[in-house]
Parts: C-alpha cells; structure tokens; sequence
C-alpha cells in the first residue's frame, strides 16, 4: 500500500531553536497534505492543510508564523517549528491525500518534539 | 459543522472478553466517510476501516466488526475474543466530502486495554 514516511521520528532540541519535521509520499504524488498535532493522552487536532505549488491553510487558533508549512513538489511537505517553547513540545503527524484516488488517506510514522 | 464523539474515554476487559468501542458523529453532508484507526503506544496511526455514507452494511473482518447506522449517526466498533495485543487508542473519524481535501476530524479516541 501507499507510505508516508516522516522524518525526524524524534528530535529533542533547546526552546528558542527552530525544528523542521519533513513529510514525504514514498510511491505517490500528493497535491494535499495535512498537519495534525497530538498533545499526550489527547486527540488529533488538524493543524493545517498543505496545498503543493500554494500556501497553506491553517485552522483557526494556530499560529501560521509560528508553524510554517512548505509544500514544494507533489512528495514532500515540511513543517518547521520556529523558536520553539516547552509548550509546542508535541506528537506531530502528516497525511497525504493520493491525487489519483479520492478518499483515501495515509498517515505518517509520526513526530515526536521534545523542546527543553 | 462536523463533530466525532467518543464517549468512551477508557475501556479494560479481560482478555477474550468482547467489547464494543461507540462513535457517534455529527455532518451536514449527505456525501461523506467514517473510519476506524488504531494507535498502538509507538505512536503510528493503523488504518482499520472505511466507510461511505451510502453503504450501511455491517462489516467483518477476523475478530473485527462494525456497525454503521444512519438512523442514529453511529459507527460502532466491536472486537470479539480480545487480545492483549488489541490494547491501544482507537479513534473514530469522519471526512465529508465537500471539505477540500477530505480532511478528517477525529473523535477524542478510546483508550482499550486487554489484561491477561
């Protein structure tokens, strides 16, 4: 079946430093990916949707500045947490829409930011 | 506006024992889907089922089933004979199909666990 791999699957960094987390579709192109976050013991909560070739869409409450979404080709998708903070420390997961099917989603292995 | 319910938060049965995991969900669409997802303590989510909202047939799969009523806006999970190994998170999902993207709002998942 389809993959989506992300990468780091951990990363502990210093508050104050920036994290990128990258998004990729291994075996298909995806013109939409989304963006959850998972605080512990808590549901997903859609962060944004990453459209490729145009901005991101971000739900409301979430700090576009803060979680910056970059969707430059069809296979990858990347989040960067800039200055991050204790607070943004947080299991973070894509998914990616195949452009050829509708309906169909496929999650990443996840990332999980610890921020000192 | 769509909303997933869960209103299990925890469940613990014996091992072989069944249990049944509730999802009740909200739209407006005619046109959507609902799905199951398993999240096992390493944090990737595990696609189970999918479901249109035009197929209300109960399905089986192994020790897996599902109940899907439109009358009562619920998709009903049960797992017979159950396993230490089915111990996870279990979130229901729904997608309608007039949101861009089929983005997935998520119940807040039910916590199951199996003891031996």
């Amino acid at each position: 079946g389809a993959v989506v791999s992300q990468h780091p699957s951990w990363v502990i960094c210093k508050s104050g430093t920036s994290v990128k987390i990258e998004c990729r579709s291994l075996d298909f192109q995806a013109t939409t990916m989304f963006w959850y976050r998972q605080f512990p013991k808590q549901s997903l909560m859609l962060m944004a949707t990453s459209n490729e070739g145009s901005k991101a869409t971000y739900e409301q409450g979430v700090e576009k500045d803060k979680f910056l979404i970059n969707h430059a080709s069809l296979t990858l998708s990347t989040l960067t947490v800039t200055s991050a903070h204790p607070e943004d420390s947080s299991f973070y997961i894509c998914s990616a829409r195949d452009r050829g099917y509708t309906g169909e989603l496929f999650f990443g292995e996840g990332s999980r930011l610890t921020v000192l | 506006a769509q909303k997933v319910t869960q209103a299990q938060t925890e469940i613990s049965v014996m091992e072989k024992e069944d249990v049944t995991l509730d999802c009740v969900y909200e739209t407006r669409d005619t046109t959507y889907y609902l799905f199951w997802y398993k999240q096992p303590p390493s944090g990737e989510l595990v696609f189970l089922i999918r479901r249109n909202s035009f197929d209300e047939q109960n399905e089986i799969s192994g020790r897996y089933s599902w109940n899907f009523q439109k009358s009562t806006s619920s998709f009903n999970f049960t797992i017979t004979a159950s396993q230490v190994v089915d111990s996870a998170v279990y979130f229901c999902a729904l997608s309608e199909a007039q949101r861009a993207g089929n983005m997935l709002t998520f119940g807040g998942g039910t916590r199951l666990m199996v003891k031996p």
